[in-house]
């Protein structure tokens, strides 16, 4: 199985609607990310959490909010979908540093493509 | 100025030729640097990390990090049609709490 889950995988949606995307990891790491990917934009942050009662926000948040309901699980949401949150959607996962100071790396999920009509 | 610059390419280059990826970035308190791959419709996944200055080697890739001119590279040697995805730079700082810097990623294609 996948260290790193998202669900749906794809999804297609109307103007206006309330969305939820779903990310589980069984990495047993602390901190969880959402990020979107839109072609010649790269990879923006829109939201973080470091623990389950730590929620950042990222570069780009207006329009989304999460949810850290365990530890292994981070959830986004488009309360009002829109046509430009058409994208593809990753959720990643790192452990905390370490005593040394050692940067984590991030590992990434599949990614879900939403399309907003 | 955008904290982390990377040509998007696209490259093209033949099999077997040698690969240089670039990433030039503002901030000097980046210290951890990555490189991530990505096949086309997947996650993205590391693929070399490197603290500080200096070079990385594994296998067929070698990944350089200057911090005097803020410039990190990825070479790639001998280059293989699998190696056709999307590499991406990224970076942090010390500071516990910094979240990676994507640059926006470049194209390779290796054809055979």
């Amino acid at each position: 199985d996948a260290d790193v889950t998202q669900t749906p995988r794809n999804r297609i949606t109307k103007t206006g609607k309330r969305i939820m995307l779903e990310c589980s990891q069984t990495k047993g790491h602390d901190r969880m990310y959402w990020y979107r990917q839109d072609p010649g934009l790269g990879l923006r942050l829109i939201y973080y959490s470091f623990d389950v009662k730590d929620i950042n926000k990222g570069e780009i948040s207006d329009g989304y909010s999460v949810s850290r309901q365990a530890q292994a699980k981070f959830s986004l949401s488009l309360e009002s979908a829109i046509p430009n949150q058409t994208a593809l959607y990753f959720c990643a996962t790192s452990d905390s540093p370490g005593a040394g100071g050692i940067q984590e790396t991030q590992y990434f999920g599949p990614g879900t493509r939403l399309l907003v009509l | 100025q955008k904290e982390v610059e990377q040509d998007p390419g696209p490259l093209s280059v033949p099999e077997g030729a040698i690969v240089s990826l670039n990433c030039t970035y503002s901030n000097s308190a980046f210290q951890y640097f990555m490189w991530y791959r990505q096949y086309s419709r997947k996650g993205p996944e590391l693929l070399m990390y490197t603290y500080s200055s200096g070079n990385k080697e594994d296998g067929r890739f070698t990944a350089q990090v200057d911090k005097s001119s803020k410039y990190i590279s990825l070479f790639i040697r001998d280059s293989q049609p699998s190696d056709s995805a999307t590499y991406l730079c990224a970076m942090s700082a010390r500071q516990a709490g910094t979240a990676l810097i994507f640059g926006k990623g470049t194209t390779l294609s290796v054809s055979s």
